[in-house]
């Protein structure tokens, strides 16, 4: 059975600092993973989507890793500004037929002005 | 173009009560999901619709919960009777069938408070 783990569960920054999250996941079969935002009382955003085949993909201030081998992903966050505070998820799809996604438990991410 | 919605954004029912939330997937999106995120836990899948059929439901809890997609457009999420530990968000997320790499668009989320 899939497990995501991610670390930190909580994350204080100021303004302008270099941040990586990350995601660890127990099966190393899995199709794609997603990093997706979530501010309060809103769904979610879906920031980037890394192929199991791919090592990093990169969007804006945003660059997230996999590795598959060993079970691990990184959300990088450049310069990071106030507007970046939210929850981030990553997200496992598996091999095969299914497409039912496992979701980590997050990290809240504040950054200060 | 418009993304998933979700009705209602928010209910609060008694405990035993009936509950009907919607969700309206993206235009031309075959694939539809359901996952809720249940106090302090992570999001878990429940099921998953390809057009008017369900492909996966091996998330689905109880009998007390009924999915449908009738005409493959919008779905609908019964929970009949409804009980406390079903409180929660409901996260609807829908999928193009066509081309790598089915990415998930999520909605907002239905908040169910059973009181």
């Amino acid at each position: 059975k899939q497990e995501v783990t991610q670390i930190p569960a909580a994350l204080s920054v100021p303004e302008g600092e270099n941040l990586v999250l990350n995601c660890s996941f127990t099966d190393s079969a899995i199709y794609n993973l997603q990093w997706f935002r979530q501010d309060p009382g809103k769904g979610l955003t879906s920031l980037l989507l890394i192929q199991s085949s791919q090592r990093e993909q990169t969007s804006g201030r945003l660059n997230a890793s996999l590795d598959k081998s060993s079970g691990r992903s990184t959300l990088y966050i450049a310069a990071s500004q106030p507007g970046d505070s939210a929850t981030y998820l990553c997200a496992v799809r598996p091999r095969g037929g299914r497409r039912a996604l496992t979701f980590g438990s997050g990290t809240r991410l504040q950054v200060q002005p | 173009e418009a993304g998933v919605t979700q009705f209602p954004s928010h209910s609060v029912i008694e405990k035993g009560q009936t509950v009907t939330l919607r969700c309206d997937p993206i235009s031309g999106h075959d694939n539809l999901y359901w996952y809720r995120r249940v106090m302090g836990k992570e999001i878990k899948f429940l099921l998953h619709f390809v057009k008017e059929s369900k492909q996966d439901e091996s998330g689905m809890p109880n009998n007390r919960f009924l999915a449908e997609r009738t005409g493959g457009t919008y779905s609908t999420l019964k929970v009949q009777p409804a009980e406390l530990e079903d409180s929660g968000v409901y996260f609807c997320a829908s999928s193009q069938d066509a081309g790598a790499p089915y990415e998930q668009y999520f909605g907002p989320g239905t908040r169910l408070t059973v009181t």
